[in-house]
């Protein structure tokens, strides 16, 4: 089974910001990814930790800590725009993806 | 347009049928992958060609499922005696190897078996 985590659905304001959480175990680690993925289409990168710590990327962020086996992306300043899936995925010791099953964020105005 | 490239985007077919997918990766990428994802699931991994080379294959694929990649350019992956449980997004992905290595995907296959 998955050895990967994260909330089902999340729902959050326009305007406002959230916290998507993604929690996995491995034996072998080469680095934690986040897509976003609209209805209907296929995943787009957004973002690679490997190390510990904070990478920003303009309104998204996202941390990872090894030793905990956590990650979070951090959406800021949401717009409806963001209405999506967000898959978070860690590579394996033979650089294969292992994809969680995605948050659905959904924005209200 | 440079991107991963899928053809075609639907499909659907009748049990029992056999069907091909094509994927035109990115050019300068030598890897490419094959998902398949169903409706609130994360991509299940398939298989992953290094250039012309097939070097994973998951345990989740039937003998019924093959992939070629000749070349190292285009693949193509074709399920034989499709099944209803089959129906689901093909997903074709491509990535350059290399300190990163964010895999860029296609649009997608959509496989409807009836």
């Amino acid at each position: 089974g998955q050895n990967i985590d994260q909330p089902t659905e999340m729902t959050a304001t326009e305007g406002a910001i959230v916290q998507i959480n993604c929690t996995y175990q491995t034996s072998g680690f080469n680095g934690l990814f986040w897509y976003q993925q609209h209805a209907g289409e296929a995943p787009t990168f957004l973002s690679y930790n490997v190390l510990d710590g904070l990478e920003e990327k303009g309104r998204f962020s996202s941390f990872l800590s090894r030793s905990k086996g956590y990650s979070y992306l951090l959406l800021k300043e949401l717009q409806m725009k963001d209405s999506a899936s967000y898959l978070c995925a860690y590579m394996d010791s033979n650089y294969q993806l292992i994809w969680g099953a995605g948050t659905k964020l959904i924005i209200k105005p | 347009d440079t991107g991963v490239s899928q053809d075609p985007r639907h499909k659907i077919t009748k049990r029992g049928q056999n069907v091909t997918f094509r994927c035109d990766p990115i050019s300068e990428h030598n890897r490419l992958y094959w998902y398949r994802q169903t409706l609130g699931q994360g991509p299940e991994f398939l298989t992953y060609f290094q250039n012309e080379a097939q070097l994973e294959k998951s345990r989740l694929l039937s003998d019924r499922f093959s992939a070629e990649r000749p070349k190292g350019s285009f693949s193509t992956l074709e399920i034989q005696r499709t099944e209803q449980g089959d129906s689901a997004m093909y997903l074709c992905a491509s990535s350059p190897g290399g300190d990163i290595d964010d895999q860029f995907f296609g649009p997608g296959t959509r496989l409807t078996v009836l």
